[in-house]
């Protein structure tokens, strides 16, 4: 059975900080994606990784991937405070499966 | 608006009672969907069509629950007999599936179900 495990599952920051969340998984595939939910909100897509070495990066989020070490990171330079939410990684073999999620607080 | 939408967003039920979900994919989209949420944890996988063909289910798809994608269009989602463990955010996606895989998934806003 295919297992995603995020780290760390909350995480509190002050803004201007940089900071890292891990993605292990534990399949052989090298399709995975990063996803944002807002409180009470949907995902919304933020990054899909398609291969070994792949790196994506959107304002202040960094996403890589390493298919070798089954493992994907999502770092965040200088937070603001509206990067505040949870953040979901999600491996594909046949359908997603999702990491329990990391809740990211930005603090003034 | 071209997004996913689900309706309705919020439905309050008692225990027994059957309930039906609607899902409207993004218009181009062959692959649709269905995942299931709960407070505190990512989305679980339901099931998934590719035009009307249901191609897989999750063991997490009782008997209780079926759905359906009559015209390879919308969807919907029927539990039958509810119980108070339904309750949930009941999350649609569709894609537009490409041959080598990779296509991201598009999430609607939810239904979320409490059973009461």
């Amino acid at each position: 059975e295919l297992k995603v495990e995020q780290n760390p599952l909350f995480l509190s920051m002050q803004e201007g900080k940089n900071y890292t969340i891990y993605c292990n998984y534990s399949t052989t595939s090298d399709r995975l994606y990063w996803y944002r939910q807002d409180p009470g909100k949907s995902l919304e897509s933020l990054f899909v990784l398609l291969s070994n070495g792949a790196v994506k990066q959107e304002g202040r989020l960094m996403a890589s991937l390493d298919t070798k070490a089954r493992l994907s990171t999502l770092h965040i330079t200088a937070a603001v405070h509206d990067l505040s939410a949870t953040y979901f990684c999600a491996v594909v073999e046949t359908r997603l499966t999702f990491g329990e999620g990391t809740q990211l607080t930005v603090n003034p | 608006d071209t997004g996913v939408s689900q309706d309705p967003r919020h439905k309050i039920t008692k225990r027994g009672q059957n309930v039906t979900f609607r899902c409207d994919p993004i218009s181009e989209h062959n692959r649709l969907y269905w995942y299931r949420q709960t407070l505190g944890q990512g989305p679980e996988f339901l099931t998934y069509f590719q035009n009307e063909a249901q191609l897989e289910k999750s063991r997490l798809l009782s008997d209780r629950f079926s759905a359906e994608r009559p015209k390879g269009s919308f969807s919907t989602l029927e539990i039958q007999r509810t119980e108070q463990g339904d309750s949930a955010m009941y999350l649609c996606a569709s894609s537009l599936g490409l041959a080598g895989g990779g296509e991201t998934q598009y999430f609607g806003p939810g239904t979320r179900l409490l059973v009461l």
